[in-house]
């Protein structure tokens, strides 16, 4: 049972380019999110999705784009990264029965991607 | 505003010992939830409790417990008899109406 998986794992980019970071959950959730960890600052919300084609915007959207075509995948996007953006990304997802504020079921993580931008 | 604060940066203590990890909220909402999650070396996030605002009921779990107070707006995570797998960092989320707020954790070190 895989839970949420976040690919790749780490990944060091040069400033301006780009990349995605994939996020899959075999759960069957509704609902999906993006955080960056930083030290001192916890966890941070980028952008999260209550369902398959809707994103939303979260704390620290600044720099970066989501999509959701497919329930089980939300796609994090950094169309020219900054070395502000060097942080350990998680991806999330959790169950409701409601669509559309943010749920307040438990969150499963996956295990981080280490991203670092020089 | 809604805001977690886990005033406490970093805790060591000696294995065998209790230790209470402090949280206090704020949120102007009247329904509302609370979670804490684990974090250990190896980086992922685990969840451990969620409790809503209309249950103060006080939740023991094994040599973890819980006390939440509305009236102090603090939901604070005691482990009894500490191991050194234990050894994390902890963090504190509230889920209010529109938004979901962490803490910026805890780091618990477990002395052998």
């Amino acid at each position: 049972n895989a839970g949420v998986t976040q690919t790749p794992k780490f990944r060091v980019l040069k400033t301006g380019q780009s990349m995605t970071l994939l996020c899959a959950q075999d759960m069957n959730h509704e609902y999906m999110y993006w955080y960056r960890q930083d030290p001192g600052m916890g966890l941070r919300l980028i952008h999260y999705s209550v369902g398959e084609g809707t994103t939303a915007k979260g704390e620290v959207p600044d720099g970066y784009n989501v999509s959701r075509l497919k329930k089980q995948n939300f796609l994090l996007g950094l169309e020219s990264a900054a070395p502000s953006q060097t942080s350990v990304y998680f991806c999330a997802s959790s169950y409701d029965f409601i669509r559309g504020a943010i749920s307040n079921q438990p969150q499963h993580f996956g295990d981080g991607t280490r991203l670092s931008i020089l | 505003a809604q805001k977690v604060t886990q005033a406490q940066t970093e805790i060591s203590v000696v294995e065998k010992e209790d230790v209470t990890l402090d949280c206090v909220y704020e949120t102007r909402d009247t329904t509302y939830y609370l979670f804490w999650y684990k974090q250990p070396p190896s980086g992922e996030l685990v969840f451990l409790i969620r409790r809503n605002s209309f249950d103060e009921q006080n939740e023991i779990s094994g040599r973890y417990s819980w006390n939440f107070q509305k009236s102090t707006s603090s939901f604070n995570f005691t482990i009894t008899a500490s191991q050194v797998v234990d050894s994390a960092v902890y963090f504190c989320a509230l889920r209010g109406n529109e938004k979901l707020t962490f803490g910026t954790g805890t780091r618990l070190t477990i002395i052998p």
